[in-house]
C-alpha cells in the first residue's frame, strides 16, 4: 500500500525566513497531495493542494511543487510569521482528491520565532 | 456554512469500558470519514461511508469498533470495549465532491 514519509519532523525559523516541507511518497498511481495545517486542539485544515497534472501551485505566501518521477512533493512558505507556527501534514490520494483514502505523513512542527 | 461537528470534545474511559462518538457533517456530503490519530502521528483512515453505505473498513478492528451512518447523515463510532493503545484522537471528515472538511475531533484517553 502507499506509504508517505515527512521531513523533518520538527523545523524551527525566525520570522521572515522560509521554511520548506519535503515528503516523497511510494504508490506511482497516487494523483492528489494535499497540504493541511493543525493547530492546537483542532482539526486539520486544507491549505494547498496538487494534483498530478501540475508540478507548481501557488497561493500567496504558500506554494507546493510536485516531482512525479521522484515521488516527492514539497511545500514552501515565505515570509513566514508567527501564526504560521502548528504542525503540517502531507498527504497523498490515488482519488483525485474525490474522495477516497487519505495517506497521511507523519507530520512537521514549525515553530516561527518572533 | 456550518463546519464538521463532533462531540464529545473529550472523553476519559477505564480500558474494556465502552465509549461512542458522534459527527454531523456537512449539510450534503455524501461522503463521511473517521479517522484515528495517535499522537505523534498523521491520521489514519478508519472507516468510509457513501451515503449510509460503507466503501472501505479495511483498517477498522472490527472485534472492537464497530461505525454507523444511519440515513446518510450522522454517524457514530463505538468502542467496546476499549484498549490502552485506543487513546487517540478520532476525527470525522466529509467531503462531496473535491476536497474533505475536518472536524476539531474527540479526545479519547484510556486510563
Amino acid at each position: 500500500g502507499e506509504n508517505v514519509e515527512q521531513h523533518p519532523s520538527t523545523l524551527s525559523v525566525q520570522e521572515g525566513d522560509s521554511a520548506v516541507i519535503k515528503c516523497t511518497y511510494s504508490d506511482s498511481a497516487s494523483n492528489y497531495f494535499p497540504w493541511y495545517k493543525q493547530e492546537l486542539g483542532k482539526g486539520p485544515q486544507l491549505i494547498i493542494d496538487i494534483r498530478s497534472n501540475v508540478g507548481e501551485k501557488k497561493d500567496q505566501r504558500i506554494a507546493v511543487t510536485l516531482n512525479k518521477t521522484a515521488k516527492h512533493f514539497s511545500l514552501h512558505i515565505t515570509e513566514t510569521q508567527p501564526e504560521d507556527s502548528a504542525v503540517y501534514f502531507c498527504a497523498a490520494s490515488r482519488h483525485g482528491g474525490s474522495q477516497g483514502n487519505l495517506i497521511f505523513g507523519k507530520g512537521t512542527k514549525l515553530s516561527v520565532k518572533p | 456554512e456550518a463546519g464538521v461537528a463532533q462531540s464529545p470534545r473529550y472523553k476519559i474511559i477505564e480500558k474494556r469500558q465502552s465509549v461512542a462518538f458522534w459527527c454531523n457533517p456537512i449539510s450534503g456530503h455524501a461522503t463521511l470519514y473517521w479517522y484515528q490519530q495517535i499522537l505523534g502521528q498523521g491520521p489514519k483512515l478508519l472507516i468510509q461511508f457513501q451515503n449510509n453505505g460503507v466503501v472501505d473498513d479495511s483498517q477498522l478492528p472490527k472485534d472492537r469498533f464497530s461505525a454507523e451512518r444511519l440515513k446518510g447523515v450522522d454517524s457514530t463510532l463505538k468502542i467496546q470495549p476499549a484498549k490502552l493503545e485506543d487513546s487517540a484522537v478520532y476525527l470525522c471528515a466529509s467531503s462531496f465532491k473535491y476536497g474533505y472538511t475536518f472536524g476539531s475531533g474527540t479526545r479519547l484517553t484510556v486510563v
